[in-house]
């Protein structure tokens, strides 16, 4: 299986809005609404920002939000603040019943 | 709440086998639809999903590491682990393991341990 694409570095403002894309196939994005994506910070853990596509789990900021179409999700984050600098992972489920991850996209908050 | 905790060697010689266990607190492993799997990164690296184990004992693995990989799962000590053999230095990384609700989301995760491989 080969990994989602995603860009390897966006940047924004604060307070503007930035979006990140994750490009996949028909055998993962394209084919499930099992879409995740992950914030890592320098040596932390990641956590989960959202799943099945457009879901925020409790806790999580609505700034934050995800859609699809066809093979590509996206992650979008508005009124972007400092702390929202970090690494973003797109995760899908496929099918062969795995999980693929795209390379990770880093945030700069000019 | 459920916190998830890794252990285990952090460093392992190369073509021996690298053995993890997470620790699940805060929760039964059993309860629930939720898989439990591992997950690596290389330092300065992306994530790389390794594989996952359902509370029946079935598992789901990466192709590209099927044939070194065995995650198992011991209900009794609310503890699954992963078993990684003929290691080379490629292997080194961070190792996390992660709670994976209906296999589709990974909404837990442990602090990571590394892993070096080196003679």
């Amino acid at each position: 299986q080969s990994a989602l694409t995603q860009p390897a570095s966006v940047s924004g403002s604060p307070g503007q809005s930035i979006t990140i894309s994750c490009t996949g196939t028909s055998s993962d994005v394209g084919d499930y609404n099992y879409v995740s994506w992950y914030q890592q910070h320098p040596g932390k853990a990641p956590k989960l920002m959202i799943y099945d596509v457009s879901n925020r789990p409790s806790g999580v900021s609505n700034r934050f939000s995800g859609s699809k179409s066809g093979n590509t999700a996206s992650l979008t984050i508005s009124g972007l603040q400092a702390e929202d600098e970090a690494d973003y992972y797109c995760s899908s489920y496929t099918t062969s019943s795995t999980r693929v991850f795209g390379g990770g996209t880093k945030l700069t908050v000019l | 709440q459920v916190q998830l905790q890794e252990s285990g060697p952090g460093l392992v010689k190369p073509s021996q086998t690298l053995s993890l266990t997470c620790t699940v607190s805060g929760g039964s492993i059993s309860s629930g639809s939720y898989y439990w799997s591992w997950i690596r990164q290389p330092a300065g690296k992306g994530l790389e999903w390794i594989g996952r184990i359902y509370t029946s004992g079935s598992t789901n693995y990466n192709p590209s590491l099927k044939s070194r990989v065995t995650v198992s799962i011991d209900t009794s000590k609310n503890q699954f682990s992963l078993k990684l053999s003929s290691v080379t230095a490629a292997d080194t990384a961070v190792y996390y393991c992660a709670r994976d609700p209906r296999g589709v989301m990974l909404d837990v995760w442990g602090q990571g341990t590394t892993v070096t491989v080196s003679s």
